[in-house]
């Protein structure tokens, strides 16, 4: 069936380091969401990416959308211990709309 | 606006019993979702709604209920509770479906563990 992966599964940084998680989806995609979900907390929406190629920023975040629309990135410059959480890619269902497909996530751990 | 609002918080179930998860919105949403996430792992859904009267089955409905009379709540029902179903729950709701591009807004989520 339709899957989302996403790698890696978890990373730990130095405050101050960049960090990058990748999504790749084994179809392609209409668009793709994600979410940041802290610790204890539930999944908040970061931003959402519709063209191939689409390169979008949020302060020190960065997302892609692959040319094919298949993979997506988040990068974050600079990490800071605000962005400690796991991060969620996800993406719609083939054929129904109405759902989504959510990867398994990477959880960002942030040393000061 | 307080969005997406979910009770209770935590509830602990023995074996067998029942109970409702209640869920309400007050962004005037159509679509409302029922996801459950277990430890270290994604989000899995139970049932969605697009709109008052109209509910349909996600990956994982079994031992769940739904309904939708009204376009601001979305209660969950567990009927038998089993160990299996100890999670953290999550209602969310969007403006449209969500592979429109309409982005979810969760609840802060119901902590369910039946022993």
């Amino acid at each position: 069936g339709q899957q989302v992966m996403q790698i890696p599964q978890y990373q730990h940084v130095q405050e101050g380091e960049d960090f990058t998680t990748y999504c790749n989806s084994s179809t392609t995609l209409s668009n793709i969401q994600w979410y940041k979900q802290r610790p204890g907390g539930h999944p908040v929406f970061l931003i959402q990416l519709v063209k191939s190629g689409e390169v979008k920023k949020q302060k020190r975040l960065t997302f892609q959308f692959g040319e094919a629309k298949k993979n997506s990135s988040l990068h974050i410059t600079a990490t800071q211990t605000t962005d400690v959480g796991t991060y969620f890619c996800a993406g719609p269902k083939s054929g129904n709309n109405r759902k989504l497909i959510w990867g398994l996530g990477t959880s960002l751990a942030v040393n000061p | 606006n307080a969005g997406v609002t979910q009770t209770p918080k935590f509830r602990i179930l023995k074996i067998g019993q029942s109970m409702t998860l209640q869920c309400t919105q007050d962004m005037n949403h159509n679509y409302m979702y029922w996801y459950r996430q277990d430890p270290g792992m994604g989000l899995k859904l139970i049932y969605y709604s697009v709109g008052a009267g109209i509910t349909d089955k996600g990956e994982v409905p079994n031992g769940y209920n739904v309904s939708r009379s009204t376009t601001e709540d979305f209660p969950l029902r567990l009927e038998l509770a089993a160990p299996s179903q100890t999670s953290v729950y999550f209602c969310a709701s969007s403006y449209a479906g969500t592979g429109g591009g309409s982005p979810l807004h969760f609840g802060n989520g119901t902590r369910l563990t039946v022993t």
